[in-house]
């Protein structure tokens, strides 16, 4: 099985920082990522594919990049709507896998 | 818009079986160019794929869920199933039905979940 992890599990952060979350695979997936942002009591939403696609509607702000075992989300100025809980979910095999999430909250 | 909505008991018995059904709206379940799947989520935990159905009825299954795991389609409903038996506390979590976008890939709809509490 395809093992994710993601650092930092928590990040403390202020409105308009520049924000970074790194996901990791236990083995190469290709570009074989999607980022999600959940919030509470809500179900996740798609915000990049395939690594680096940003999903239709999601603001540019969001961006996506890596290939084989390490990406990143970036938040390139952090507003008040994107306090959340972030997912990278792997799907190179028949066998997805989510990583554990990171927790953006209000420094 | 495609609509994900997921129904059923709120409330099983431990060693009981939790039955979910997602009701699509918006499009056809029957298109060749999407598979439906299941993941649920405990309270204050992370996402767990449970599995996956195409609407030739082919099914795709976490391995640590695949033993108590059932993934059913009705394309004249265009209603797919989940059925999760000898159910424990373990088993309690929000449960979401969604859409894997362009075959089996990346979850690009979701339904709004359903939490399923395991207690006697």
């Amino acid at each position: 099985d395809i093992q994710m992890t993601q650092s930092p599990s928590t990040l403390s952060a202020s409105v308009g920082d520049r924000v970074t979350i790194t996901c990791r695979a236990s083995q190469s997936i290709s570009s074989w990522l999607a980022w999600y942002q959940q919030k509470p009591g809500k179900a996740p939403k798609l915000l990049i594919y395939k690594a680096s696609s940003l999903e239709s509607g999601v603001p540019s702000r969001f961006s996506g990049s890596g290939s084989g075992t390490e990406f990143t989300l970036t938040i390139s100025s952090l507003q008040p709507d994107d306090f959340a809980t972030y997912y990278c979910q792997q799907y190179n095999s028949y066998l997805f896998t989510f990583g554990p999430g990171t927790t953006v909250d209000i420094k | 818009q495609v609509q994900l909505q997921e129904s059923g008991p709120g409330l099983v018995k431990p060693s009981e079986t939790l039955s979910l059904t997602c009701t699509v709206s918006g499009g056809s379940i029957s298109s060749s160019s999407y598979y439906w799947g299941w993941i649920r989520q405990p309270p204050g935990k992370g996402l767990e794929w449970i599995g996956t159905i195409y609407y030739t009825g082919n099914t795709y299954y976490n391995p640590s869920l695949k033993s108590r795991v059932t993934i059913s389609i009705d394309t004249s409903k265009n209603q797919f199933s989940l059925k999760v038996s000898s159910v424990t506390v373990a088993d309690t979590a929000v449960y979401y039905c969604a859409r894997h976008s362009s075959s089996f890939t990346y979850l690009d709809y979701w339904g709004q979940g359903t939490l399923v509490t395991v207690s006697s």
